[in-house]
């Protein structure tokens, strides 16, 4: 079974600052997607950005850029230029493909972006 | 929009009831997941339902069911309620069972309390 785990519970930063919310994961397999979440006070689901396992090249979407480490089971968030309403829920989660999309969720950093 | 309709956004029942929570995948989603998002437990894969059948299975107690009807919208059942099950009851939908994009819609989900 894959597990997530974001170690960093809550963090915060200043407006205009970058900011790095960490995910490791565990998995056997090789062939498998990973995705950053965000959940506003609003409580839906978005999704920020998505790396495929087998590409090199880390994703990056505006904003926001990921560290996928693969060898090392890491995939962190790089938020940059950070902005009042990145304020919410940040959740890591893991997608085996071979296990028809479901989604493994890590516990989640709560950011607060401060002006 | 994700395009993902959950009724109700909000329920309020008593210990031992049942209620029914319903979702409407994305126009073209064939795939409809259940994740039950509580303060304890995080968000926890349910059920996954792929054209009708049943798919995957996650941690689903025995007095919770689901089904996907035809028109592929879904239903999940929930039974002989307790405290513990006050939650934030999250259905998502994808194009298939191996979705080329990995990518999953949520629904802005049923916030279930249990008095």
């Amino acid at each position: 079974a894959q597990t997530v785990t974001q170690s960093q519970p809550e963090m915060s930063v200043q407006e205009a600052e970058t900011v790095t919310l960490s995910c490791t994961y565990d998995t056997s397999e090789s062939n498998y997607y990973l995705f950053w979440y965000k959940q506003p006070p609003s409580r839906q689901m978005i999704l920020v950005i998505r790396q495929e396992a087998y590409k090199q090249q880390n994703a990056t979407e505006n904003r926001f850029s990921v560290n996928f480490q693969k060898a090392a089971k890491s995939f962190s968030l790089k938020i940059s230029d950070s902005q009042l309403g990145d304020t919410a829920m940040y959740f890591c989660a893991f997608m085996n493909n071979n296990a028809g999309n479901m989604l493994t969720f890590g516990g989640g950093t709560r950011l607060m972006v401060k002006p | 929009d994700s395009g993902v309709t959950q009724t109700p956004k909000h329920l309020i029942t008593a210990t031992g009831q049942r209620v029914t929570l319903r979702c409407s995948p994305r126009s073209g989603d064939l795939s409809v997941y259940w994740y039950q998002q509580s303060l304890d437990q995080g968000l926890q894969f349910l059920i996954q339902y792929y054209n009708g059948e049943e798919r995957a299975k996650g941690n689903i107690l025995e007095r919770f069911s689901a089904q996907q009807f035809p028109d592929l919208h879904s239903e999940l059942n929930l039974s002989s309620l307790e405290l513990g099950d006050s939650a934030l009851y999250f259905c998502a939908s994808s194009v298939g069972g191996l979705a080329v994009t990995g990518e999953l819609f949520f629904g802005e989900g049923s916030r279930l309390t249990v008095l």
